[in-house]
């Protein structure tokens, strides 16, 4: 089945950067989102990825994507303290019929 | 272009009582779904409307039903409020439905059930 696994939190310090991760299990073609999500806000969507590529960039954000290993990637370059936000990976599948299937989020904490 | 936006944004409500809570999509965007949002259940879908139609549906009891208006906006409501529905109920505009389509969400709708 459909399966979207993140580690809850990550802390990283002020300048640093941080490396958010994901695995999911879906075989089939597939899109790979990172929303960000701040205190009492809705989903920003950051940006994807389509299963045929490795990487994107996008600013001060890169995505990569082991399709063999079936894990994504989010790094933030030179994190600054209005990056604290939690963020969630999804994938949409034909097979989950483009329904988003969503990873818990994880909290980035920054510290001075 | 303004962003997906819904009403009300709080809203406190007690047992038993029912709510409904409205979404206006993204001009253009022809879909519509909805998430509710716990600490300890994560997102969860509820439903997807496009063009009208109820496109796909979570696993949620049938207290939770939603609607979609020809101009796009939708709607859902919740009967019988039970505490545990307590939650961010999100809602998410995307151009169309079937396909990878970026979903936008709104600010959100915070449910609180006394």
């Amino acid at each position: 089945g459909e399966d979207v696994e993140q580690s809850l939190f990550l802390s990283v310090r002020e300048g640093d950067s941080s490396v958010i991760n994901c695995t999911y299990t879906d075989s089939s073609s597939t899109y790979l989102y990172w929303y960000k999500q701040e205190p009492g806000a809705g989903l920003q969507l950051l940006t994807y990825i389509f299963s045929n590529m490795d990487m994107k960039q996008d600013q001060r954000l890169t995505v990569l994507l082991n399709k063999k290993d079936k894990h994504l990637s989010l790094r933030i370059a030179d994190t600054q303290t209005g990056d604290s936000a939690i963020y969630f990976c999804a994938e949409i599948t034909m097979d989950s019929n483009y329904q988003l299937i969503w990873g818990a989020g994880t909290k980035l904490i920054i510290k001075p | 272009k303004a962003g997906v936006t819904q009403t009300p944004r709080y809203l406190i409500k007690t047992r038993g009582q029912q709510v409904t809570l409205s979404c206006s999509p993204i001009s253009g965007h022809r879909s519509v779904s909805w998430y509710q949002q716990t600490p300890g259940q994560g997102l969860q879908f509820l439903f997807e409307y496009f063009s009208e139609t109820q496109r796909n549906k979570g696993n949620f009891p049938g207290r939770f039903s939603g609607r979609q208006f020809s101009n796009s906006r939708s709607e859902m409501n919740v009967s019988t409020l039970e505490l545990g529905d307590s939650a961010l109920y999100l809602c998410a505009s995307s151009q169309a439905a079937g396909g990878p389509y970026e979903q936008y969400f709104g600010p959100g709708t915070r449910l609180t059930v006394t």
